[in-house]
């Protein structure tokens, strides 16, 4: 049974680029949500997708944005790069009914120079 | 919005002792409570969980327990293993169905030493 799986592991950037990452949910989850996780600190929640929409989103600009695909999996578009973006992006995945539990993938650390 | 207080930042054990880590949260209508394990160059495991209807919960050598009215959750891992050493995390979230928006603490970084 296959995890979250993300790519790619890692990337390089310079500032004002966009990039895109990409994430697989574990076999039979409907539910991706993005986290952003810089260097010594916890997680951040960007936003979460479900039935290919937006659901919840936190306090991150309109530079970040997302999309699900009807086969479940998902990307996480960010525009105009800045060197604050620089961190560990998370995906996380869960069945939407009934369990709560949300599963991470390996993060795509993402550089930006 | 929620908040999640941990500590301590970093925790030294020696191999065999009881490490505990504790976090508060804010929101009073949280109603999920993961912990995550997070080792060097990799994405959080989850350890263990409690929903907000539960008071304790054992997983073999790791509890947790809740206490809704002080609004805090503390993680136990006893006959600590050098393998335990990695950052650990806590977490709060409102699950609604669709919603379930977790809100991370700051981690602590457990050392066991032999």
């Amino acid at each position: 049974d296959a995890g979250v799986t993300q790519s790619p592991t890692h990337l390089i950037k310079t500032r004002g680029q966009q990039v895109t990452l990409r994430c697989s949910p574990k076999s039979g989850h409907d539910t991706v949500s993005w986290y952003q996780q810089a260097l010594g600190q916890g997680p951040q929640f960007i936003f979460q997708y479900y039935e290919e929409e937006e659901r919840q989103r936190g306090n991150f600009p309109d530079r970040f944005s997302g999309h699900q695909f009807p086969n479940y999996s998902s990307e996480l578009n960010v525009n105009a790069l800045l060197l604050g973006d620089s961190a560990l992006y998370l995906c996380a995945s869960r069945v939407v009914v009934g369990q709560e539990t949300q599963y991470f993938g390996p993060g795509t650390r993402l550089l930006v120079l | 919005g929620e908040n999640v207080e941990q500590h301590p930042s970093t925790l030294s054990v020696q191999e065999g002792d009881s490490a505990v880590i504790k976090c508060t949260y804010s929101d009073s209508a949280s109603n999920y409570f993961p912990w995550y394990k997070q080792e060097l160059g990799k994405g959080p495991q989850l350890i263990i969980d409690i929903r907000s209807n539960v008071g304790e919960k054992k997983d073999q050598r790791i509890a947790v327990t809740l206490n809704k009215t002080a609004k805090h959750f503390s993680l136990h891992i006893t006959e600590t293993q050098p393998e335990d050493s990695a950052v650990y995390f806590c977490a709060a979230s409102i699950n609604t169905g669709t919603a379930s928006k977790l809100t991370f603490g700051t981690g602590t970084r457990l050392q066991v030493t032999l």
